[in-house]
């Protein structure tokens, strides 16, 4: 069985830039969330996407969208790059109608770098 | 507003001895309390969780108690071994949301000396 898997693992980009990271999730996984880990912080949920439509938004703005596709990889695109958001970017899948308490897989994640 | 709150960022434990992580809560709609393990370069991994309604769940070495009263979870490590050196995350999910988004806490790093 696959786990998650994210690319690319590391990426610099200057202020402005947009950028575009990927996820594949785990066999069987229906359901994708993003989620941002700033240096020092916890995890910040982005949006989870089921279906290919995105189900709940944290409290990012509209220049990070998403998208799911037919075979339930993700992408995270983040227009208009700001210095803040250099962090590091965990995707975790998760089966629709599992157990929420212990299903979601994260991957390694995006170091993400805006100069 | 930071709804799951973990006070020490590190701790430092002897082997064999006990690790206690605290973590404490405001939204009392949580259904669920989990813990995460992070190690360097990879993604949190689930560690064990427990449910809103219970008081204590044991896995193995690992417990993780729940006081509703005092919005405070705890997770107990015995005995601890230097692979549990990590970055723990306490997180919590409320199914009212609609999608298990978790949320976090800032993080306690446990380093457990030989």
């Amino acid at each position: 069985e696959t786990g998650v898997t994210q690319s690319p693992t590391h990426l610099i980009k200057t202020r402005g830039q947009q950028v575009t990271l990927r996820c594949s999730s785990q066999s069987g996984h229906n359901t994708v969330s993003w989620y941002q880990q700033a240096l020092g912080q916890g995890p910040q949920f982005i949006f989870q996407y089921y279906r290919e439509e995105e189900n709940g938004r944290g409290n990012f703005p509209p220049r990070f969208s998403g998208l799911q596709f037919p075979n339930y990889s993700s992408e995270l695109n983040v227009n208009a790059l700001e210095l803040d958001d250099s962090a590091l970017y965990l995707c975790a899948s998760t089966p629709k109608g599992g157990n929420p308490s212990n299903e979601q897989f994260f991957g390694p994640g995006t170091r993400l770098t805006v100069l | 507003d930071q709804q799951v709150k973990q006070n020490s960022p590190s701790l430092s434990v002897q082997e064999g001895r006990i690790s206690i992580l605290n973590c404490d809560y405001t939204n009392s709609m949580f259904d669920y309390f989990l813990w995460y393990k992070k190690y360097p370069a990879e993604g949190p991994t689930f560690l064990i969780s427990i449910s809103s309604i219970k008081d204590k769940n044991e896995d193995g070495r690992f417990t993780v108690f729940l006081n509703k009263s005092a919005k405070h979870l705890s997770l107990h490590i015995v005995p601890s071994q230097p692979g549990d050196s990590a970055v723990y995350f306490c997180a919590a999910i409320a199914l009212n949301f609609g999608n298990e988004k978790l949320t976090f806490g800032t993080g306690t790093r446990l380093t457990i000396i030989p």
